[in-house]
């Protein structure tokens, strides 16, 4: 079974301070993603990675930075918390088919982050 | 250009009825259309997919319709069961360029016993 992990359920930071949002994926998956998820705004791309060191901008960047050091583990940093930044956070890993046939995105369970 | 358009937002049915939720895409690079099922407290999961070059793909009582000219594409659950009652995103992806998978902003199903 594929195995996406997030280190947190639950989070309470207070605005300005800097936060880190932890994911691990057990399958060697090349791909990975940090979505915000808001009622009614659906799930929205914040970064996008493809392999170690890779980076890409995906909708909503601003405001957060992305960390991918290990083929397995993707962070997501918030520099300064702020109250708009409360919101579900949800990462997912896909494998990166050379055929191009399928781009299956796991999920984690998400970070309820809540910034006072 | 990068949206997915998806309606209604919300949905109620009565048990065994045909829900239907439907989706819109502009761009004509996108070349995958996967359907997420999300569970209270769950992360999304896939639930079906298809490509432009099929018109209809079904999976149990799941089907996703397909038109291509219209760019439009539309989920149908059959013999609908409260266990279904979730929220359920469409999405889109360029699979010949990356794999990013752009969402729709769901629709919370409701099913009626």
């Amino acid at each position: 079974d594929v195995k996406v992990t997030q280190s947190s359920r639950y989070l309470v930071k207070r605005t300005g301070e800097k936060v880190f949002l932890e994911c691990v994926q057990d399958m060697d998956h090349e791909n990975m993603f940090w979505y915000r998820q808001d009622p009614g705004l659906g799930l929205r791309l914040i970064y996008f990675s493809y392999d170690v060191k890779m980076k890409e901008k995906g909708d909503i960047p601003e405001g957060y930075s992305v960390s991918r050091e290990k083929k397995e583990r993707f962070s997501l940093i918030l520099e300064s918390a702020s109250t708009n930044q409360t919101s579900m956070y949800l990462c997912a890993s896909s494998y990166r088919d050379p055929h191009r046939e399928s781009t299956e995105a796991f999920f984690g369970q998400g970070t309820r982050l809540t910034v006072v | 250009q990068q949206q997915v358009k998806q309606s209604p937002q919300s949905l109620i049915v009565q048990k065994g009825g045909i829900p239907i939720i439907n989706c819109a895409y502009e761009n004509t690079a996108f070349d995958y259309f996967p359907w997420y099922q999300q569970f209270p407290g769950k992360g999304p999961a896939l639930l079906i997919a298809i490509r432009p070059d099929v018109s209809e793909k079904k999976e149990g009582r799941f089907t996703i319709s397909f038109n291509k000219s219209a760019k439009q594409f539309s989920l149908h659950i059959m013999d609908s069961q409260p266990g279904d009652s979730a929220t359920y995103f469409c999405a889109a992806s360029m699979t010949n360029r990356d794999d990013k998978i752009i969402f729709g902003k769901g629709t919370r199903l409701h099913i009626l016993p």
